[in-house]
Order: structure tokens, then C-alpha cells, then sequence
């Protein structure tokens, strides 16, 4: 099923371009989060946003920018990209226990 | 910072052989802990999780074991088949944030 849905899945840019992901969630949930997963590194919280009017940093948000244009929906920017956030990254929504993921953007920054 | 610690990095195991990862934790105020299991090229997905006013909680072939005051928990894979193999993390959750471990490799051999 796509209870969450990432949009692209696969995304090649260039240093310095604007990029947005963008997320889309059917579970009816509050809670949304931005994940970036690196190999050997886990995942890392970039925003989360527990309502449509509240948005948190993470642990790395530098570089990084969120939008909460529904409850339904939730997007990461990246103003300007850099080879280092070359990384798989996660949308994921909760219902205050468990983690629900959408299936990553896989993003390369030449 | 590392909050949640998690080993082995990866692990290889016979059919029919038992898996097991372990995590530790530092902050006694998380209160879920979940553990979810990813394939290549999908999102983590909420496998089990239990509260620390359990010590074992099972579902399947899968129990968790959680030792409050070792600060430890640790996931059980019984009777592992090949299918099994994927990458799990750990999680401690509190007020809706998680802290994942690393992840664990799991290669179950035919």
C-alpha cells in the first residue's frame, strides 16, 4: 500500500540548484518527519512538524528547509545543494509510537 | 551524541539459526522502543516494538527482550530464513522524537 509517498523516488542535481522533496501521507496523522540515511550512519532527523502549524529542527537541519502545506503533506528544500547531502531521504509520519516511511528519494548532488 | 548504540554492524546466520541484535540506550526518559526492518530500496518498517514496563514482548518468530535497568533491548530473530535477511535498527522514542541505532546487517545463509 502508499500510505506515504515520496515524489521524486530519484533526483540527479548539480551543486548549487534548488531542490524539493516532497511527501504525501493518507494515515491521517499528525506527526510528520524528514529522515536523511547515509550507509553506516542510521537515520538522522532533519525537521519534524507535529501539527500543520508546528515545524522543529533536528539534529542536522543546516542546509535544510520544511513546509507544512497540509496535514496531509510536508516538504524538504534544499535552497542550495551540495555533494555532501548526497544521501537516501525518508519521509515518515507517526501516531505518537511507531514510525511510518515512505519508500526515500534517492538524491545525488554533482 | 550517541543515544542509542547499536551491535553487531552486521550479522551472518544459518537457516534455521537464531539472530540477535542488541541496542543500548543512555536516556531514561525514552519510553517506546521500537525496531524496524528495511530491504534495498524500501523504507524501514515497524517490525515490533515494547515498553519498558515490559521485559519480553514476542510476535512471531520475533521477540524483544528489554532489560530496564541495563538500559539495554535487544530484538530475537528464531528459526531465521533467508527472507529474513535486510538491514534492522533500533529506536528509543519520547514525546514523538526517535533516536534510531546504526543499523545491523542480517544475512540469513540457505
Amino acid at each position: 500500500d502508499a500510505d506515504v509517498t515520496q515524489t521524486p523516488r530519484n533526483r540527479i542535481t548539480k551543486t548549487g540548484k534548488r531542490i524539493m522533496l516532497e511527501c504525501s501521507q493518507t494515515k491521517g496523522h499528525d506527526r510528520m518527519y524528514w529522515y536523511r540515511q547515509d550507509p553506516g550512519l542510521g537515520l538522522r532527523l532533519i525537521y519534524y512538524s507535529f501539527d500543520v502549524k508546528d515545524i522543529n529542527k533536528g539534529e542536522i537541519s543546516d542546509g535544510y528547509s520544511v513546509s507544512r502545506q497540509a496535514q496531509a503533506k510536508f516538504s524538504l528544500s534544499l535552497e542550495s545543494a551540495i555533494p555532501n547531502q548526497t544521501a537516501l531521504y525518508f519521509c515518515a509520519t507517526s501516531d505518537g509510537l511507531g514510525h511510518y516511511f515512505g519508500p526515500g528519494t534517492r538524491l545525488t548532488v554533482l | 551524541q550517541q543515544q542509542v548504540k547499536q551491535s553487531p554492524q552486521s550479522l551472518i546466520v544459518q537457516k534455521g539459526g537464531i539472530s540477535i541484535i542488541n541496542c543500548a540506550y543512555e536516556n531514561t526518559a525514552f519510553d517506546y522502543f521500537p525496531w524496524y526492518q528495511q530491504f534495498p530500496g524500501k523504507g524501514p518498517a515497524l517490525l515490533i516494538a515494547i515498553r519498558p514496563d515490559v521485559s519480553e514482548k514476542k510476535e512471531g518468530r520475533f521477540t524483544i527482550s528489554f532489560n530496564k535497568s541495563a538500559k539495554q533491548f535487544s530484538l530475537h530473530i528464531m528459526d531465521s530464513q533467508p527472507g529474513d535477511s535486510a538491514t534492522y535498527f533500533c529506536a528509543a522514542s519520547n514525546a514523538g522524537k526517535s533516536t534510531f541505532g546504526d543499523g545491523t546487517t542480517l544475512t540469513v545463509k540457505p
